[in-house]
């Protein structure tokens, strides 16, 4: 069975512009979190989505957005890039026990 | 209030001893999961252990067993006869039940173990 995949492994971008991440997960999971770490940092939750809607999301701006498409995989949108949002973006999906699967995760880099 | 303490910034360990890696939580609660995930150099986050509020026996995976003391809000992960491999940083996580926060795990500050040989 196939993991939690996300693409792309690494990206960088200049401040201003916009990041924008994917995630697949796990076959038969049908909710999809977000994460963020900082260099150095704990997982912050981002966004929950479950069934293609946003259900959830933790304290950070509007800026940060995303969607669920109809076949489960997300995409996370980071608009006007400040350089504090360079970050580890982890995407996990759960299953019906409620673990959490994690991907290998997106390293955002913002110039 | 930090949810999830993990007192210990650094852990070192000679191979093929035990170590206990700590971790407390905060919750009113009395339906919740704790979680332990490993995370290597590659980032990626791996799942190791999990302990329910209401499970009685102390959860066992392998080598990684969970020493949990409900009235102690205590969640230590024990890792039993280090490898090298075990090298990395461990976060606890706790899951609180469905509400207007949904499933979401939150995690403490994570532990960088460290296994010498």
């Amino acid at each position: 069975e196939a993991g939690v995949t996300q693409s792309p492994t690494h990206l960088i971008k200049t401040r201003g512009q916009q990041a924008t991440l994917r995630c697949s997960p796990i076959s038969g999971h049908t909710s999809v979190y977000w994460y963020q770490q900082a260099l150095g940092l704990g997982l912050q939750f981002l966004l929950w989505y479950d069934e293609g809607e946003e259900r959830n999301r933790g304290n950070f701006p509007p800026r940060f957005s995303g969607r669920q498409f109809p076949n489960y995989s997300s995409e996370l949108n980071v608009n006007a890039l400040e350089l504090e949002d360079s970050a580890l973006y982890l995407c996990a999906s759960k299953s019906l026990y409620n673990e959490q699967f994690f991907g290998p995760g997106t390293r955002l880099t913002v110039l | 209030a930090q949810k999830i303490t993990q007192t210990q910034p650094g852990m070192f360990v000679q191979e093929k001893e035990a170590v206990t890696l700590d971790c407390t939580y905060d919750t009113s609660d009395q339906s919740y999961g704790l979680f332990w995930y490993k995370q290597p150099s590659s980032g990626e986050m791996i799942f190791l252990i999990y302990q329910g509020s209401y499970d009685e026996q102390n959860a066992t995976e392998g080598r990684y067993s969970l020493n949990f003391q409900k009235a102690r809000k205590s969640a230590n992960l024990v890792i039993s006869a280090s490898q090298l491999g075990d090298s990395a940083m461990y976060f606890c996580a706790m899951r609180e039940p469905l509400n207007n926060a949904g499933n979401m795990l939150t995690f403490g500050g994570g532990t960088r173990l460290m296994v010498k040989p």
